[in-house]
């Protein structure tokens, strides 16, 4: 069975830093490209970040670049997301989720607030 | 940005009556490989969102065949055959051609 079970979020201020992790189960994790998704308050759906197979080709959406990195350990098959100079907007609950948003994680909240 | 525009913002079914909610993109998402690249996608209340139908009208693994795709470069529809209880929830219709990924802004299904 396949499983994406996110950790990491939390209360953040302003400015402030977090690092979510991603780990996967069930499948073989460096055969997939990866995913982060996340959804504001009673929001919709909004892509974040993307990353190949071995790491090397990462994608981010405009209001995320040179803020957060996303990256990936094959050998422990965990996802990761670094979140840098957190801003209000930030505020969501982030989701991995395979290529193709085939499989989602539960989500993880990030609050960012003084 | 591939804008996807989502109709109707909410819709409320009988059960056992169908349902159907268009998508359409702002370009197309027809890939040269011949695969549309449009996905659909139901956040039950208090879910993370499930995978209903991938490439325009391919049915995922383990979803009920009362749920079908369908369309053309830009206009899609998801259509729901007798409609269930379990079925409420909001759908989203996304594109996975080019970056960034991008969504539509929901429709919500309520039963009557």
């Amino acid at each position: 069975e396949v499983q994406l079970v996110e950790s990491g979020g939390g209360l953040v201020q302003p400015g402030r830093s977090l690092k979510l992790s991603c780990a996967a189960s069930g499948f073989t994790f460096s055969n997939y490209d990866m995913a982060w998704v996340r959804q504001a308050p009673t929001k919709g759906l909004e892509w974040v970040a993307s990353i190949s197979t071995g790491g090397g080709n990462t994608y981010y959406r405009d209001s995320v670049k040179g803020r957060f990195t996303i990256s990936r350990d094959n050998a422990k098959s965990t996802l990761y997301l670094q979140m840098d100079s957190l801003r209000s907007e930030d505020t969501a609950t982030y989701y991995c989720a395979r290529r193709g948003f085939a499989y989602w994680g539960q989500g993880t909240l990030v609050t960012v607030s003084s | 940005d591939i804008v996807m525009t989502q109709a109707p913002l909410s819709v409320s079914v009988t059960p056992g009556e169908s349902a159907s909610i268009s998508c359409r993109s702002s370009k197309s998402l027809l890939h040269s490989n011949g695969i549309t690249y449009v996905y659909w996608y139901l956040q039950k209340p208090g879910k993370s969102p499930q995978l209903l139908i991938y490439r325009m009208s391919n049915l995922a693994s383990g979803v009920p065949d009362r749920f079908s795709g369908s369309g053309s470069e830009t206009d899609f529809t998801l259509k729901i055959s007798r409609v269930e209880a379990e079925d409420v929830g909001i759908y989203y219709c996304g594109q996975l051609l080019e970056n960034p990924l991008t969504f539509g802004s929901g429709t919500k299904l309520e039963i009557k």
